[in-house]
């Protein structure tokens, strides 16, 4: 049972490229979350997913995509890197809306 | 948007001495409230999870307790030791928003 798994681990942009964050998770959880984290502040939610083929917006889901096509992946996509998209971004997963997150090992994210 | 803020935002306890903090956060719509446990270069992990007003709950030396009507719940780890240093984040789910909304956390670090 692996739990929840992040893919990569650290990765550097350049202004203006993109990439996928890919999570996945093994438990047959329905809810996925995305998060960031920055210095000094609390996780803030992304997006998040209720079941495969339903997303929705967090409290910063500016310049991020999610797309949820199964139950096991929640890939993050970011069509053009920023500098304010430097952090560290961690994927969650639970059972149902008010039980316990299992979190991924994060991916810590440079944009230059 | 939600706001929960914790107290204090570091701590130092000597090995051995009890401690406690504190998380608040709004008492409107609530449904649950989380703690975890964040250990450096690891990802967060669930301590509690709380719904019922006056819930008490204990893991071995650390226990928590929730006032849903005036919005604040209270972490004690008793018997400090070493492993306990960690970041404590607590989380709130309710008040309109989507998904937990998380405090910034306690640094909690234990001397030897």
């Amino acid at each position: 049972n692996a739990g929840v798994t992040q893919t990569p681990k650290f990765r550097i942009l350049k202004i203006g490229q993109s990439m996928t964050l890919q999570c996945a998770q093994d438990m047959n959880h329905n809810y996925m979350y995305w998060y960031r984290q920055d210095p000094g502040m609390g996780l803030k939610l992304i997006y998040y997913s209720v079941g495969a083929g339903i997303t929705d917006k967090g409290e910063v889901p500016n310049g991020y995509n999610v797309s949820r096509s199964t139950t096991e992946d929640f890939p993050l996509r970011l069509e053009l890197a920023a500098p304010s998209q430097t952090s560290v971004y961690f994927c969650a997963s639970s059972q149902g809306p008010y039980g316990e997150q299992f979190f991924g090992p994060g991916t810590r994210l440079t944009v230059l | 948007i939600l706001n929960v803020e914790q107290s204090p935002q570091s701590l130092h306890v000597q090995e051995g001495d009890s401690t406690n903090f504190t998380c608040s956060f709004p008492s409107s719509n609530f449904y649950a409230l989380h703690w975890y446990r964040w250990e450096t270069a690891k990802s967060p992990e669930a301590l509690f999870v709380m719904t019922l007003n006056g819930d008490e709950k204990k893991k071995g030396r650390i226990s928590a307790t929730l006032n849903t009507k005036e919005g604040y719940s209270y972490l004690y780890i008793k018997g400090s030791q070493p492993e306990d240093s960690a970041t404590y984040l607590c989380a709130s789910l309710g008040g309109g928003a989507d998904g937990l909304t998380f405090g910034k956390g306690t640094h909690l670090i234990i001397q030897p």
